[in-house]
């Protein structure tokens, strides 16, 4: 596989269960993300993690938890959320260079989740 | 801190006809400036990027947009559109010299109709 791999695609939760999204990107890239999609708002970056270190955490509620095990993979553990947390999860990666940043981001197809 | 306003949330026009969908952005610092293309339940793919250089950027699908600093302006164009051309597309900046962290305008839908 190439590119940026999120799994699952679908995903209806119970406000009371339990569940993580993944994500895999091949591309060799040193920083990854995490942005929600809602209906109606702009996309929202939530995580930025560098050399699987969290960079950033845009005041992002501690039901959503990340996890970053090495710099391929990217984990969005989820409990106890809301109905107001149905959205399309998106993942991306990039490479970030010193002196010119990073340059481009590569995103994921995305995991539809819907939390009833 | 950076915005985007994207000034047509909706943009209908026929097969075959020129299009411009317009992006305004406010920043305090230089940026980085990227048209993506979302189609239905799909992520997010890139058709163009402004980094430096020439201000007019050629990107995929024959789309182009031109980076106006004095009007801090980055509008994407295409000469004939079409019907596959119907999807979602998102404005975004970034800082230069930083991650990648993207600020999104809210969209603008296009609609190509036969």
């Amino acid at each position: 596989e190439t590119g940026v791999t999120q799994t699952p695609r679908h995903l209806v939760m119970g406000m009371t269960n339990k569940k993580s999204l993944k994500c895999e990107q091949h591309l060799g890239h040193n920083a990854m993300y995490w942005y929600k999609q809602s209906a109606k708002k702009p996309l929202e970056l939530m995580f930025v993690y560098s050399l699987e270190e969290r960079v950033e955490n845009n005041s992002v509620p501690s039901r959503f938890s990340p996890e970053c095990p090495n710099s391929s993979h990217l984990f969005l553990h989820l409990h106890t959320l809301q109905p107001e947390d149905s959205a399309l999860y998106l993942c991306a990666s990039s490479q970030e260079e010193v002196r010119l940043g990073s340059t481009e981001a590569f995103f994921g197809q995305g995991t539809r989740l819907t939390v009833v | 801190a950076q915005s985007v306003t994207q000034l047509d949330s909706q943009v209908p026009v026929f097969e075959e006809a020129p299009v411009e969908l317009r992006c305004n952005y406010s920043s305090s610092v230089s940026v980085y400036l990227f048209w993506y293309v979302q189609y239905p339940n799909q992520g997010l793919q890139l058709l163009l990027k402004y980094l430096s250089g020439s201000t007019l950027v050629k990107g995929i699908n024959g789309f182009e947009a031109e980076f106006n600093k004095s009007q801090t302006s980055f509008h994407l164009r295409k000469p004939s559109v079409h019907i596959s051309d119907t999807a979602e597309y998102f404005c975004a900046v970034s800082d230069r010299g930083g991650y990648n962290k993207l600020i999104f305008g809210a969209g603008t839908r296009l609609a190509v109709h036969p």
